[in-house]
Formats: structure tokens, sequence, C-alpha cells
């Protein structure tokens, strides 16, 4: 079985300050971990995967996201925001072998001038 | 290169209207996938395909169907729309262990 807990339903920080929206996962087996941003009207894009290579991973637009396998979390993080990265965000589970993806609810990001 | 092609972008039909959604891939993707977006509820599977000639049930089916007769094309059918079926659809494909690449969604409003 797989799932994804997105911890915060929305998060607002001011433009320059860091950025952490927080993913939990449990999975049977080692998943595999993404992240995608939704612009309002506009599909899902990828910022980054994790595919059991390195434990942190590096995605577009200056966002990261570490995998803690000890803690089953796969937080994403941007050191300085920007007017631009407001959005909603969904974190993404998916074991090795199932052709389902589990989708978190999502977190709007609001960005403070 | 176009990725994931969603035909139409947006349409309003009345209660008990059909119609079909088009996604198209041209990635040679393995896997198909159509969502429903609700406010508040994240991205719902609908229904999805494993390889062209099969389907199956995602976790909100229910008024839905599907086919994949082409391994690009994915098909998503209202027979009889309800209200309740008003919500953006997102088609999305990949291979298996890659991320999936969405389309930019089917706006569809059931009056």
């Amino acid at each position: 079985a797989q799932s994804v807990t997105q911890l915060d339903s929305h998060v607002s920080v001011s433009e320059g300050t860091p950025v952490l929206l927080r993913c939990n996962y449990s999975s049977s087996y080692s998943p595999s971990l993404f992240w995608y941003v939704q612009h309002p009207n506009k599909g899902l894009q990828l910022l980054l995967k994790y595919t059991s290579a390195a434990t942190l991973v590096k995605g577009i637009n200056g966002f990261e996201a570490e995998f803690k396998k000890s803690e089953t979390s796969f937080h994403l993080t941007k050191p300085s925001a920007h007017m631009s990265d407001a959005a909603e965000y969904f974190c993404v589970v998916n074991n090795f072998g199932n052709e389902k993806l589990t989708f978190g609810t999502g977190t709007r990001l609001t960005i403070i001038p | 290169n176009a990725g994931v092609t969603q035909t139409p972008k947006f349409r309003v039909l009345k209660t008990g209207q059909s119609m079909t959604l088009l996604c198209a891939q041209d990635m040679n993707h393995e896997y198909m996938y159509w969502y429903r977006q609700d406010p508040g509820m994240g991205l719902r599977l609908i229904h999805y395909s494993v390889g062209e000639g099969t389907t199956a049930k995602g976790e909100v089916p229910d008024g839905y169907n599907v086919s994949r007769l082409k391994k690009q094309n994915f098909l998503l059918g209202l027979e009889s729309a309800a209200p309740s079926q008003t919500s953006v659809y997102f088609c999305a494909s990949r291979r298996m262990g890659q991320p999936q690449h969405f389309g930019d969604g089917t706006r569809l409003s059931i009056l």
C-alpha cells in the first residue's frame, strides 16, 4: 500500500525568505517520490523526482527535496522565495511496479511581497 | 514534440448529454491516466491504462468509460453527464518508474 500526506494545506512566506513544504509518505517498498507544481489554470509540472539514487534531489527553479527513510518524509525546500513561486504543490508517491501513483491533497503556497 | 494534448480545453454540457474527451501523447508512453481535480480534494484517478487495448478502474470510475484503441490516444467518455461531474479533467502519461507528464486540462461544466 502507498499513501502520502501533505501536512499543510496552505503556506504563506515573505518574498526572499525560505520555503518549506512538508510531505510524509507510507510505502510498502522502496518508493519513487515526486513533487509537482500547478500554477493557476495550468496542468501539473514536474519539479523534481527521487528514484533511489541520491537522497538530496535538486529540481527546477531552485527547489530541492531530501528523502529521509527513517522519518518517511520528502519535504520540499527553497532558500529564497520568489513571487513566481506562488502556486499549488503536490507530493506524489509510487511503489515500484505499481501502475498507479498516489497524490497528496496539495499545499497552496502564497508569497507575500 | 507536443507532449500530452487534451481536447477540448473547455466545454459546457447540459445534464444528460454525452461527450468524449480526447488525450493524445507523442512520447510512446505505455501508461496513460485520467484524473479529475476538484477544490480541496487534489487529483483523483478515474481510469487508467497500462497499454494499448487495456483499461482499468481508478478510485472514482462511476459515470465514466474509457478506451485505448491506439497507444497514443486515451479517450474518456461521459454517457449521461451529471452536475457532479463538473470538474477539471487531466490526462497524464508515463513510462514505468518515471514521472507522469500532464496535459493542460479540460474544464467541464455540467448545467
